[in-house]
Protein backbone atom coordinates (compact mmCIF):
# COMPACT_ATOMS: atom_id res chain seq x y z
CA UNK A 1 0.00 0.00 0.00
CA UNK A 2 1.02 3.11 -0.40
CA UNK A 3 1.89 5.45 2.23
CA UNK A 4 -0.37 8.21 2.60
CA UNK A 5 -2.47 8.96 5.56
CA UNK A 6 -4.96 11.51 6.53
CA UNK A 7 -5.63 13.48 9.73
CA UNK A 8 -8.23 13.37 11.13
CA UNK A 9 -9.77 10.58 10.40
CA UNK A 10 -13.32 11.72 12.08
CA UNK A 11 -14.22 15.24 12.77
CA UNK A 12 -17.62 16.98 13.99
CA UNK A 13 -17.36 20.58 13.61
CA UNK A 14 -19.78 23.90 13.97
CA UNK A 15 -20.60 26.03 11.25
CA UNK A 16 -18.65 28.99 10.81
CA UNK A 17 -15.62 27.34 12.43
CA UNK A 18 -12.48 26.74 10.28
CA UNK A 19 -10.98 22.82 9.42
CA UNK A 20 -8.16 21.93 8.66
CA UNK A 21 -7.57 18.49 6.86
CA UNK A 22 -4.01 17.15 6.75
CA UNK A 23 -2.18 14.42 3.94
CA UNK A 24 0.86 12.98 4.27
CA UNK A 25 2.82 10.58 2.14
CA UNK A 26 5.94 8.90 2.57
CA UNK A 27 6.07 8.03 -1.19
CA UNK A 28 7.85 11.30 -2.56
CA UNK A 29 5.17 11.87 -5.12
CA UNK A 30 5.01 14.67 -7.25
CA UNK A 31 1.30 14.91 -7.26
CA UNK A 32 -1.46 15.44 -4.65
CA UNK A 33 -4.85 15.79 -4.71
CA UNK A 34 -7.74 16.27 -2.56
CA UNK A 35 -11.37 14.99 -3.57
CA UNK A 36 -14.74 14.79 -1.86
CA UNK A 37 -17.04 12.11 -1.72
CA UNK A 38 -20.70 12.60 -1.67
CA UNK A 39 -23.74 10.15 -2.53
CA UNK A 40 -24.35 10.25 -6.59
CA UNK A 41 -21.46 12.44 -7.28
CA UNK A 42 -18.42 10.28 -6.89
CA UNK A 43 -15.43 11.70 -6.28
CA UNK A 44 -15.05 15.53 -7.47
CA UNK A 45 -11.65 17.30 -6.96
CA UNK A 46 -11.24 20.08 -5.09
CA UNK A 47 -8.15 21.08 -5.41
CA UNK A 48 -4.58 19.48 -6.35
CA UNK A 49 -0.60 20.19 -6.32
CA UNK A 50 1.98 19.63 -8.70
CA UNK A 51 4.98 20.53 -6.46
CA UNK A 52 5.70 22.28 -3.25
CA UNK A 53 4.10 25.78 -3.24
CA UNK A 54 2.48 24.94 -6.62
CA UNK A 55 -1.52 24.30 -6.46
CA UNK A 56 -4.56 24.76 -8.83
CA UNK A 57 -7.99 24.50 -8.43
CA UNK A 58 -10.21 21.74 -9.00
CA UNK A 59 -13.88 21.40 -10.23
CA UNK A 60 -15.25 21.64 -6.33
CA UNK A 61 -12.81 24.19 -4.85
CA UNK A 62 -15.29 27.55 -3.72
CA UNK A 63 -14.93 27.55 -0.28
CA UNK A 64 -11.81 25.51 -0.10
CA UNK A 65 -7.74 26.52 0.43
CA UNK A 66 -4.70 24.83 0.13
CA UNK A 67 -1.13 24.25 0.91
CA UNK A 68 1.86 22.71 0.04
CA UNK A 69 5.15 23.78 1.97
CA UNK A 70 6.72 20.10 1.59
CA UNK A 71 6.52 17.20 -0.91
CA UNK A 72 4.87 15.45 1.92
CA UNK A 73 2.61 17.29 3.36
CA UNK A 74 -0.92 18.91 1.25
CA UNK A 75 -3.43 20.66 3.83
CA UNK A 76 -6.83 21.63 2.87
CA UNK A 77 -8.41 24.14 5.16
CA UNK A 78 -12.06 25.42 5.02
CA UNK A 79 -12.05 28.72 6.73
CA UNK A 80 -15.83 28.93 7.01
CA UNK A 81 -17.09 25.73 7.34
CA UNK A 82 -20.76 25.41 6.03
CA UNK A 83 -23.22 21.91 6.32
CA UNK A 84 -22.83 21.40 2.74
CA UNK A 85 -18.88 21.03 3.57
CA UNK A 86 -20.28 17.71 5.39
CA UNK A 87 -18.78 14.89 3.32
CA UNK A 88 -16.20 12.39 3.03
CA UNK A 89 -12.95 13.71 2.23
CA UNK A 90 -9.80 11.81 0.75
CA UNK A 91 -6.55 12.35 -0.68
CA UNK A 92 -4.38 11.00 -3.47
CA UNK A 93 -0.87 10.69 -4.98
CA UNK A 94 0.49 10.20 -8.35
CA UNK A 95 3.88 10.47 -9.88
CA UNK A 96 3.57 10.82 -13.58
CA UNK A 97 5.90 8.99 -15.71
CA UNK A 98 5.66 10.63 -18.87
CA UNK A 99 1.39 9.87 -19.37
CA UNK A 100 -1.06 9.84 -17.03
CA UNK A 101 -0.85 7.81 -14.17
CA UNK A 102 -3.26 6.18 -11.78
CA UNK A 103 -3.74 7.91 -8.10
CA UNK A 104 -3.22 6.16 -4.69
CA UNK A 105 -5.95 7.13 -2.26
CA UNK A 106 -5.62 7.73 1.86
CA UNK A 107 -8.18 6.13 4.36
CA UNK A 108 -10.19 9.15 4.15
CA UNK A 109 -11.43 11.65 6.39
CA UNK A 110 -15.12 11.94 7.58
CA UNK A 111 -16.15 15.66 8.20
CA UNK A 112 -19.38 16.89 9.78
CA UNK A 113 -20.47 20.55 10.05
CA UNK A 114 -23.42 20.53 12.43
CA UNK B 1 -13.74 17.34 -22.04
CA UNK B 2 -13.56 13.55 -20.66
CA UNK B 3 -16.45 12.59 -18.76
CA UNK B 4 -17.29 8.82 -18.03
CA UNK B 5 -21.11 7.43 -17.49
CA UNK B 6 -21.52 4.80 -15.25
CA UNK B 7 -24.79 2.47 -16.14
CA UNK B 8 -26.56 1.38 -13.09
CA UNK B 9 -26.04 2.64 -9.46
CA UNK B 10 -26.63 -0.78 -7.72
CA UNK B 11 -25.87 -4.58 -9.33
CA UNK B 12 -26.82 -7.30 -7.50
CA UNK B 13 -25.74 -11.05 -9.06
CA UNK B 14 -26.12 -14.55 -7.10
CA UNK B 15 -22.49 -15.74 -5.84
CA UNK B 16 -20.75 -17.59 -8.52
CA UNK B 17 -22.66 -15.79 -11.31
CA UNK B 18 -21.13 -13.48 -13.83
CA UNK B 19 -20.36 -10.04 -12.54
CA UNK B 20 -20.53 -7.28 -15.37
CA UNK B 21 -20.21 -3.57 -14.26
CA UNK B 22 -20.85 -0.73 -17.53
CA UNK B 23 -19.02 1.93 -17.93
CA UNK B 24 -18.61 4.68 -21.17
CA UNK B 25 -16.40 7.06 -21.46
CA UNK B 26 -16.18 10.33 -23.68
CA UNK B 27 -12.52 12.06 -24.59
CA UNK B 28 -11.02 14.37 -26.99
CA UNK B 29 -7.49 12.77 -26.35
CA UNK B 30 -6.70 9.04 -26.44
CA UNK B 31 -8.01 8.21 -22.83
CA UNK B 32 -6.32 6.33 -20.24
CA UNK B 33 -8.87 4.47 -18.28
CA UNK B 34 -9.28 3.05 -15.05
CA UNK B 35 -11.50 0.81 -12.69
CA UNK B 36 -11.14 1.75 -9.08
CA UNK B 37 -12.91 -0.72 -5.83
CA UNK B 38 -13.66 0.91 -2.55
CA UNK B 39 -14.43 -1.44 0.35
CA UNK B 40 -16.58 -0.09 3.36
CA UNK B 41 -15.41 2.95 5.48
CA UNK B 42 -12.11 2.27 2.96
CA UNK B 43 -10.00 4.82 0.71
CA UNK B 44 -10.09 3.43 -3.40
CA UNK B 45 -7.79 0.27 -4.58
CA UNK B 46 -7.16 0.40 -8.40
CA UNK B 47 -8.00 -2.48 -9.81
CA UNK B 48 -6.81 -2.05 -13.01
CA UNK B 49 -5.64 0.34 -15.84
CA UNK B 50 -6.05 0.79 -19.79
CA UNK B 51 -2.64 2.98 -21.19
CA UNK B 52 -3.03 1.85 -25.06
CA UNK B 53 -1.47 -1.40 -24.68
CA UNK B 54 -3.75 -4.61 -24.74
CA UNK B 55 -7.15 -3.61 -25.16
CA UNK B 56 -7.76 -6.96 -22.65
CA UNK B 57 -6.87 -5.25 -19.37
CA UNK B 58 -6.64 -8.43 -16.18
CA UNK B 59 -6.50 -6.88 -12.83
CA UNK B 60 -6.34 -7.85 -9.15
CA UNK B 61 -9.20 -10.07 -7.59
CA UNK B 62 -10.05 -11.76 -10.89
CA UNK B 63 -10.97 -9.00 -12.98
CA UNK B 64 -10.54 -7.84 -16.59
CA UNK B 65 -12.06 -4.73 -18.71
CA UNK B 66 -12.13 -4.57 -22.77
CA UNK B 67 -11.61 -1.18 -24.29
CA UNK B 68 -13.74 -1.28 -27.22
CA UNK B 69 -13.08 1.99 -29.02
CA UNK B 70 -16.26 1.88 -31.36
CA UNK B 71 -18.44 1.25 -28.61
CA UNK B 72 -16.62 3.74 -26.11
CA UNK B 73 -16.65 1.35 -23.32
CA UNK B 74 -14.70 -0.29 -20.89
CA UNK B 75 -16.97 -2.19 -19.20
CA UNK B 76 -15.51 -4.64 -15.90
CA UNK B 77 -16.01 -8.46 -15.43
CA UNK B 78 -15.60 -11.16 -13.35
CA UNK B 79 -16.49 -14.44 -14.63
CA UNK B 80 -17.91 -15.90 -11.14
CA UNK B 81 -18.67 -13.56 -8.01
CA UNK B 82 -17.58 -14.06 -4.76
CA UNK B 83 -19.02 -12.58 -1.37
CA UNK B 84 -16.12 -11.07 -0.99
CA UNK B 85 -16.35 -9.14 -4.21
CA UNK B 86 -19.16 -6.92 -2.50
CA UNK B 87 -18.22 -2.80 -2.73
CA UNK B 88 -18.80 0.18 -4.83
CA UNK B 89 -16.79 0.29 -8.21
CA UNK B 90 -16.00 3.80 -9.75
CA UNK B 91 -14.79 4.19 -13.41
CA UNK B 92 -12.64 6.61 -14.17
CA UNK B 93 -10.71 8.27 -17.03
CA UNK B 94 -7.55 10.87 -16.85
CA UNK B 95 -8.17 14.21 -18.03
CA UNK B 96 -5.59 13.83 -20.55
CA UNK B 97 -3.34 16.71 -18.20
CA UNK B 98 0.16 16.40 -17.61
CA UNK B 99 -1.09 16.62 -13.59
CA UNK B 100 -2.79 13.22 -13.70
CA UNK B 101 -5.65 14.65 -13.01
CA UNK B 102 -8.78 11.70 -13.21
CA UNK B 103 -12.49 11.72 -13.73
CA UNK B 104 -14.73 9.69 -11.83
CA UNK B 105 -17.37 8.22 -12.68
CA UNK B 106 -20.78 7.88 -10.46
CA UNK B 107 -20.10 5.04 -9.03
CA UNK B 108 -21.71 1.33 -9.20
CA UNK B 109 -22.63 -0.93 -5.51
CA UNK B 110 -22.21 -4.32 -5.81
CA UNK B 111 -24.02 -6.45 -4.23
CA UNK B 112 -23.39 -10.71 -3.89
CA UNK B 113 -26.74 -12.76 -3.06
CA UNK B 114 -25.79 -16.05 -1.31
Amino acid sequence: DAGITQSPRHKVTETGTPVTLRCHQTENHRYMYWYRQDPGHGLRLIHYSYGVKDTDKGEVSDGYSVSRSKTEDFLLTLESATSSQTSVYFCAISESTGGPSEQYFGPGTRLTVT
Amino acid sequence: AQSVTQLGSHVSVSEGALVLLRCNYSSSVPPYLFWYVQYPNQGLQLLLKYTSAATLVKGINGFEAEFKKSETSFHLTKPSAHMSDAAEYFCAVSDGSSASKIIFGSGTRLSIRP
